[in-house]
């Protein structure tokens, strides 16, 4: 079946730290891999995709390689600011319609 | 940009009563879904509909119904609201059939069963 797992949080780092968010999957097929994040108050967003092997996805210095070795799609950031803090969802989709999600990790950043 | 959007921000209810959550979207998309957000456990897919009155039940559709009349409505309906429903429930539509089809998602309706 199809699955996602991701990082335990919450996460707190400091203004500045190098940010890692781990997830990997479970999949058949060949999925198309995204991280989407979640803001407070608001509903979700795609943060970045990639859609095989060993692309890159990338957004707002935020980057994640889709790796079928290791069935993994690491999040992570150089220098974190403090808006970034916020939920952050790993998610898989398959031929099909639906995405799968992970749990969450609440990313807090502290000045 | 597409935009979908959800009638309440925020509901509260009493246990029993009939809740209608509603969503619309202005771009045409043929799939449309209700998940349900949990601390602790993420996103869980209620129902998804890939066409009008079409519907398909997600992991978790005991206690929801769905109802899509028209392409760019999708409607969640709770027949008797309980508690163990109070949630966040987010709705979120995209384009039909296979490849990296991003979600677009409204931005939640917080539901409180009393």
């Amino acid at each position: 079946g199809n699955s996602v797992t991701q990082m335990e949080g919450p996460v707190t780092l400091s203004e500045e730290a190098f940010l890692t968010i781990n997830c990997t999957y479970t999949a058949t097929g060949y999925p198309s891999l995204f991280w989407y994040v979640q803001y407070p108050g608001e509903g979700l967003q795609l943060l970045l995709k990639a859609t095989k092997a060993d692309d890159k996805g990338s957004n707002k210095g935020f980057e994640a390689t889709y790796r079928k070795e290791t069935t993994s799609f690491h999040l992570e950031k150089g220098s974190v600011q403090v808006s970034d803090s916020a939920v952050y969802f790993c998610a898989l989709k398959t031929g099909a319609n639906n995405l799968f999600f992970g749990t969450g990790t609440r990313l807090t950043v502290i000045p | 940009d597409v935009k979908v959007t959800q009638s309440s921000r925020y509901l509260v209810k009493r246990t029993g009563e009939k809740v209608f959550l509603e969503c619309v979207q202005d771009m045409d998309h043929e799939n449309m879904f209700w998940y349900r957000q949990d601390p602790g456990l993420g996103l869980r897919l209620i129902y998804f509909s890939y066409d009008v009155k079409m519907k398909e039940k997600g992991d978790i559709p005991e206690g929801y119904s769905v109802s899509r009349e028209k392409k760019e409505r999708f409607s969640l309906i709770l027949e008797s609201a309980s508690t163990n429903q109070t949630s966040m429930y987010l709705c979120a539509s995209t384009l039909g059939g296979p490849g990296a089809n991003v979600l677009t998602f409204g931005a939640g309706s917080r539901l409180t069963v009393l």
